[in-house]
């Protein structure tokens, strides 16, 4: 069952303007949400992550905003850099619960 | 580097056969958990313990099992293998009991081929 879904498998932006990466789910119970990096051949890494008590969390070029009645998330890469370009994962979980639930990904590419 | 590390890097077996996957958390981190990705699909988590004792259960076949030792390393055994087994295999590790607050940090995974 896909808790969680990120519709778009790939996106490209230019270098230097607004990438938008999106995350629908399906679960109202989820409480907190995650973005998670992922290179070739390496593990993903975390990115950044927004508690449902908030509509978005910042932390430098990254902005994450949370629509709890849309059910809907998305990431916000200003300005995108070539070495942003990776599979980004959207994650969900309830707190407490450690079940998290990933999405299936969007590769991002930044072209110079 | 994540601190995490996951051996072996590859594996190649046939249907049938049994193997086991080997991670080792980040010093000093007490839950592992590992997770599950087959082409195309996002993580699928499996199973988490934390400081030696099974802590959450996820979408793990029975045909699965895991554990976690004393020195907190953990492996993950598959066995009665298929060929929709075939997947890439991460462990990841955080500090605490799992709060889903705590943040995972991931190893590079561990790529099985059935055939």
């Amino acid at each position: 069952d896909q808790q969680v879904k990120q519709n778009s498998p790939s996106l490209s932006v230019q270098e230097g303007r607004i990438s938008i990466l999106n995350c629908d789910y399906t679960n109202s119970m989820f409480d907190y949400f995650l973005w998670y990096k992922k290179y070739p051949a390496e593990g993903p890494t975390f990115l950044i992550s927004i508690s449902s008590i908030k509509d978005k969390n910042e932390d430098g070029r990254f902005t994450v905003f949370l629509n709890k009645s849309a059910k809907h998330l998305s990431l916000h890469i200003v300005p995108s850099q070539p070495g942003d370009s990776a599979v980004y994962f959207c994650a969900a979980s309830r707190e407490r619960n450690n079940d998290m639930r990933f999405g299936a990904g969007t590769r991002l590419t930044v072209k110079p | 580097d994540s601190g995490v590390t996951q051996t072996p890097k590859h594996l190649i077996t046939a249907t049938g056969q049994r193997v086991t996957l080997r991670c080792s958390p980040r010093s000093g981190d007490l839950s592992v958990y590992w997770y599950q990705q087959s082409l195309d699909q996002g993580l699928q988590f499996l199973i988490q313990y934390y400081n030696g004792e099974e802590r959450a259960k996820g979408n793990i076949l029975e045909r699965f099992s895991a554990q976690q030792f004393p020195d907190l390393h953990s492996e993950l055994n598959l066995s009665s293998l298929e060929l929709g087994d075939s997947a890439l295999y991460f462990c990841a590790s955080s500090p605490h009991s799992g709060l889903s607050t705590d943040t995972q940090y991931f190893g590079p995974g561990t790529r099985l081929t059935v055939l």
